[in-house]
């Protein structure tokens, strides 16, 4: 099983309003990220949690709050967010092989609107 | 810093036409290959992969062969389908560290 699942598929939000994205995966993976998209774009990494530990913090602003309840769940939290963060949310998941990255393995993502 | 560099888009292409996107990359030591492939609408699906120096990724009747003398990664398919519409990222992993690192991406479009 190479799956990784992300919910929901839609959110629309207020800039008022305080919601969660959340992703599962259960390949037995130790290192989990979380990417944005925008149209036509590669995706750009936002966070990275290894062995349950954030490691890397793509200077993202302090509306976006990931969390990683244990090794196969990845929340990304969002409070006050701007028109400007509507994008395409993808999570994402792979090996960690003495550090080095192996293939990631990405959700279907969450397609975010800020109203 | 490690990087990739990608054909720039869009193609469009008749089906059953030869599809090459090039990809070449810059990084220390030896980096892992990728093609991802996005549907649109749909998430990221790994294409396919190479993780050392000649050794050839195929999927899908796609292939890429990983060229350290020219540090490229090229996709290739010999008979392109509607299906394969879709945008094209190809992928590195450097082995210095947790980094990932995506080119620009190329959208095919496959006309009938």
């Amino acid at each position: 099983d190479t799956e990784v699942t992300q919910t929901p598929k839609h959110l629309v939000m207020g800039m008022t309003n305080k919601k969660s994205l959340k992703c599962e995966q259960h390949m037995g993976h130790r290192a989990m990220y979380w990417y944005k998209q925008k149209a036509k774009k590669p995706p750009e990494l936002m966070f990275v949690y290894s062995y349950e530990k954030l490691s890397i913090n793509e200077s993202v602003p302090s509306r976006f709050s990931p969390e990683c309840p244990n090794s196969s769940l990845l929340n990304l939290h969002l409070h006050a967010l701007q028109p400007e963060d509507s994008a395409l949310y993808l999570c994402a998941s792979s090996q960690d092989r003495n550090g080095r990255v192996s293939e990631q393995y990405f959700g279907p993502g969450t397609r975010l609107t800020v109203t | 810093g490690d990087s990739v560099t990608q054909m720039e888009g869009p193609v469009t292409l008749s089906e059953e036409a030869c599809l090459t996107i090039n990809c070449t990359y810059t990084a220390t030591g030896y980096p892992s290959l990728f093609w991802y492939v996005q549907y649109p609408g749909e998430g990221l699906q790994l294409l396919l992969k190479a993780t050392k120096a000649d050794d050839k990724g195929s999927n899908k009747g796609f292939e890429a062969t990983y060229r350290k003398e020219t540090t490229s990664f090229h996709l290739e398919k010999g008979s392109v389908q509607v299906s394969d519409s879709a945008v094209y990222f190809c992928a590195l992993s450097s082995n210095t560290g947790n980094q990932f690192y995506f080119g620009t991406g190329t959208s095919l479009t496959v006309i009938p």
